[in-house]
């Protein structure tokens, strides 16, 4: 199970945390990450971080301003999301990763940035 | 980064087969894979690895990569199958996947 929190509205320029709850897989043997899409439009990957949280990268429409991190005691998956634009407005997917697909998906989280 | 092409529509007769394409520049070194994505639901991974069917993928979904191009053929289509369909390679430069613009499939 895959399962993400912490969507909602945001005014642009706020914050929002985004966690992703896992159960039932070795959740430390995975790289996770964190896909959106937009209202009406494609798959956008936007971050990825490795086992052990020392490696992360970033869509570069994201660098500076989302932070990728992981805590493996929790099982769980997160994404500090800050300086929030519109363009950010989309469900943001929370995505086990296995050989460089995402053979797991969580049902998502709406984050809409509007005043 | 790298760039994935994919029309943004394809039609195809209940019964007959479905082929989706994924234009890619020597995508042939790349593995691909294929999500496919209903209304108000997460996408679900069809196909992995150019060719392989996740347990529960029926065998009517199959996949081929040459070239500069990646195929997702759906045979013996039916009304069920209407969906949009990614492609997806991983991105060695960014280390990030990188996502085709979509298809969303049309059973007539």
């Amino acid at each position: 199970q895959v399962e993400e929190s912490g969507g909602g509205l945001v005014q642009p320029g706020g914050s929002l945390r985004l966690s992703c709850a896992t159960s039932g897989i070795t959740f430390t043997v995975y790289w996770m990450s964190w896909v959106r899409q937009a209202p009406g439009k494609g798959l956008e990957w936007v971050a990825n971080i490795n086992q052990d949280g020392s490696e992360k990268y970033y869509v570069d429409s994201v660098k500076g301003r989302f932070t990728i991190s992981r805590d493996n005691a929790k099982n769980s998956l997160y994404l500090q999301m800050n300086s929030l634009r519109a363009e950010d407005t989309a469900v943001y997917y929370c995505a086990k990763v296995t050989a460089g697909r995402v053979d797991y998906w969580g049902q998502g989280t709406l984050v809409t940035v509007s005043s | 980064s790298y760039v994935l092409t994919q029309p943004p529509s394809v039609s195809v007769a209940r019964g007959q087969t479905a082929r989706i394409t994924c234009g890619g520049n020597n995508i042939v070194i790349k593995s691909v894979h294929w999500y496919q994505q209903k209304p108000g639901q997460a996408p679900v991974l069809a196909v992995y690895d150019d060719s392989d069917r996740p347990s529960g993928i029926p065998e009517r979904f199959s996949g081929s990569n040459s070239g500069n191009t990646a195929t997702l053929a759906i045979s013996r289509v039916e009304a069920g199958d209407e969906a949009d369909y990614y492609c997806q390679v991983w991105d060695t430069s960014s280390a990030l996947g990188v996502f085709g613009g979509g298809t969303k499939l049309t059973v007539l």
